[in-house]
């Protein structure tokens, strides 16, 4: 079935750990995204690429970091973990970045930092 | 950045009609998106609106002003499966989608 992955479902982590949450679309979208879910403030965008290569910055990037070395794929590191990074985190992927294109979201990680 | 309302919280009986309510600020506008989104799971795509006026999807519509800066979802004939968050996005300028904090709307027996 096509669609988007995200690996791992949840997981807890020690502050001051590094960790990558990894994505996976088989849809061949050019875009990709990555926005973090809390309660009360929504879905914010962290990261995204408008295509394999680029990366840019989105509302809350900081602590974070990306790279887009295919089209398929689009990994979030977290470099040092903070308990402030406890979160919901969604990767999305759309056909163009630049274009009214929908988003499709993949079911999430669920990230507690202690 | 982006300024989107929506209030919290809603409630209403089954069968009955919900409409949800959202005003945005933006810099540059390139359409509005609904989006549900049940406890637990991904928001999925509702509906998009970029020209005034109405768009009709089965039970639900939208409808956008974007003079007024205002968008409504609707939701008709509700059942119980429509328990949900119901997200207003705005995508910018610049194609990115802002996110309004969401309404959570409950619906009774």
């Amino acid at each position: 079935i096509a669609g988007i992955t995200q690996a791992p479902t949840s997981q807890i982590l020690a502050a001051g750990r590094r960790m990558t949450l990894r994505c996976t679309q088989d849809m061949r979208h050019n875009a990709m995204y990555w926005y973090r879910q809390d309660l009360g403030l929504g879905l914010r965008l962290i990261h995204y690429s408008n295509t394999a290569g680029t990366t840019g910055k989105g509302e809350v990037p900081d602590g974070y970091s990306v790279s887009r070395a295919n089209t398929d794929d689009f990994p979030l590191t977290l470099a040092s973990a903070v308990p402030s990074q406890t979160s919901v985190y969604f990767c999305a992927s759309s056909e163009s970045g630049l274009a009214a294109d929908t988003q499709y979201f993949g079911p999430g990680t669920r990230l507690t930092v202690l | 950045g982006q300024n989107i309302d929506q209030p919290t919280e809603m409630t209403a009986t089954e069968g009955a009609i919900v409409q949800i309510n959202c005003t945005y600020q933006t810099s540059g506008f390139n359409g509005l998106f609904w989006y549900q989104q049940h406890a637990g799971e991904a928001p999925t795509f509702l509906s998009y609106n970029v020209l005034d006026g109405l768009e009709e999807k089965g039970r639900f519509s939208s409808f956008l002003s974007r003079s007024k800066g205002y968008i409504y979802l609707l939701l008709k004939e509700l059942q119980m499966k429509d328990s949900a968050s119901y997200l207003c996005a705005v995508r910018d300028g610049d194609y990115k989608l802002s996110f309004g904090a969401g309404t959570t709307v409950t619906v009774r027996a």
